[in-house]
């Protein structure tokens, strides 16, 4: 069964700092991953996906099979970061439904 | 861009009562899905729904739960006798199917059991 650990549940910086939620996974295939974001009185929303390898907002993220991570990079954090982070595995195999699992989230604030 | 919808966006309901919950998907998708989150809590997978049948569901998803697409559009999650552990923002998805792609989801109906 696969597996997604976000190990902070909170996470403060100063804007302007660097932020990075981290994110491990455990899944003995080979997984899509994704971080989504839920800004306040918001529904989730797709940020990234590995297999993008794109920028969006300036975050960033990298998936390390080796140490089996995918952590979120940002290099200057700004107030309007300020939500809930969750980072999902999809399942690629076939008869798959698909379906995403979930960490636990981390809520990040970042202050003035 | 087209949205997933939910309603109601808040439900309150008595123990053992039942409640449907209502979502429409992207028209053109062909995967459905319901997550629930209790609060504090993990998104939780609940349940997928591909060809017009359940094609995965967790163990969170035992007989109390169904789920249908009587319309083509609509697509429902059925709790036939509510209870207290129920209470929870029930999230739904909905996926084209194309590898990479994104889930999208709607903005949640938050189930009160009182």
């Amino acid at each position: 069964a696969q597996r997604v650990t976000q190990p902070e549940k909170l996470l403060s910086v100063f804007k302007g700092a660097p932020v990075e939620l981290k994110c491990n996974y455990s899944y003995s295939g080979s997984p899509e991953l994704f971080w989504y974001v839920q800004y306040s009185r918001q529904r989730l929303q797709l940020l990234l996906r590995h297999i993008s390898r794109e920028s969006i907002k300036g975050f960033t993220a990298d998936l390390n099979k080796g140490e089996t991570s995918f952590h979120l990079k940002k290099p200057f954090a700004q107030e309007e970061d300020s939500a809930m982070y969750y980072c999902a595995l999809r399942r690629i195999s076939s008869g798959s439904a698909r379906q995403l699992t979930f960490g636990s989230g981390t809520q990040l604030t970042v202050l003035p | 861009e087209p949205e997933v919808t939910q309603t109601p966006s808040h439900q309150v309901t008595q123990m053992g009562q039942e409640v449907i919950l209502r979502c429409v998907p992207i028209s053109n998708h062909l995967y459905f899905y319901w997550y629930r989150q209790i609060l504090g809590q993990k998104v939780e997978f609940l349940v997928s729904f591909y060809n017009n049948e359940i094609s995965e569901k967790s163990e969170i998803f035992d007989d109390q739960f169904s789920v249908e697409r009587p319309d083509g559009s609509n697509f429902t999650l059925k709790i036939r006798s509510t209870k207290l552990e129920d209470s929870a923002m029930y999230f739904c998805a909905s996926f084209s199917g194309l590898r990479s792609y994104e889930q999208y989801f709607g903005p949640g109906t938050r189930l009160t059991v009182t």
